[in-house]
């Protein structure tokens, strides 16, 4: 079976960097992604992981190690906007979408 | 980009009425369509996955004949929530996938279900 961990949730200051770490353990696997939900409304897409390494896009950066079972959402320069449940979701050997609990990011001024 | 829509985005409803809920996917077309369930402060479930002109997939645990799936065209499918009771209160999520990307999925808005 699949099990996937995040932290429930996480504060941070608006300007400064946030890191929210998922970890997963998985027999099949054909990505890992990190989605953005705010309260009441659908997830939106913001990366795909599917080989090791960063990928940087804009102020958010995603990173994955498979052999660790690992991946990160790396949040820079921080805004108000950005206080949202951030989901992280692996994509099975079926390439079905297993998501992870989410952690709610709280912002502070 | 893609966009996919729901209708309607809110819907109160008697306990014992049937509930149609529909996915649109306005600009492609939708090989494969997935619902998913959302109860509040928790994380998407996975409810079932439709491709056009076949029967849905259910996952475990949910009602084949409780959540009527029907995907007719490669534009749309409906969910139906019959005999709905105040427990099926929750989001309800749709997404659509399209034949060139099996790894992406576009999000419908989503469908608020209250059952008084």
């Amino acid at each position: 079976g699949q099990n996937i961990d995040q932290p429930t949730e996480m504060t941070a200051t608006e300007g400064a960097i946030v890191q929210i770490n998922c970890t997963y353990q998985t027999s099949g696997f054909n990505g890992l992604f990190w989605y953005q939900q705010h309260a009441g409304e659908a997830p939106t897409f913001l990366s795909y992981n599917v080989l090791d390494g960063l990928e940087e896009k804009g102020r958010f950066s995603s990173f994955l190690s498979r052999s660790k079972g690992y991946s990160y959402l790396l949040l820079k320069e921080l805004q108000m906007k950005d206080s949202a449940s951030y989901l992280c979701a692996l994509m099975d050997s079926n390439y079905q979408l297993i998501w992870g609990a989410g952690t709610k990011l709280i912002i502070k001024p | 980009g893609a966009v996919v829509s729901q209708h309607p985005s809110w819907v109160i409803c008697k306990s014992g009425t049937s509930v149609k809920i529909e996915c649109r996917s306005l600009d492609f077309q939708a090989t494969t369509m997935f619902w998913y369930r959302q109860f509040p402060k928790q994380s998407l479930m996975l409810m079932a996955t439709s491709n056009e002109g076949s029967k849905a997939t259910y996952e475990q645990g949910v009602e084949k004949d409780k959540f009527l799936i029907n995907h007719a065209s490669l534009t749309l499918s409906t969910l139906t929530v019959t005999s709905a009771h105040p427990e099926d209160s929750s989001f309800y999520i749709c997404s659509a996938r399209d034949g060139s990307s099996i790894e992406t999925q576009y999000f419908g808005p989503g469908t608020r279900l209250l059952v008084l």
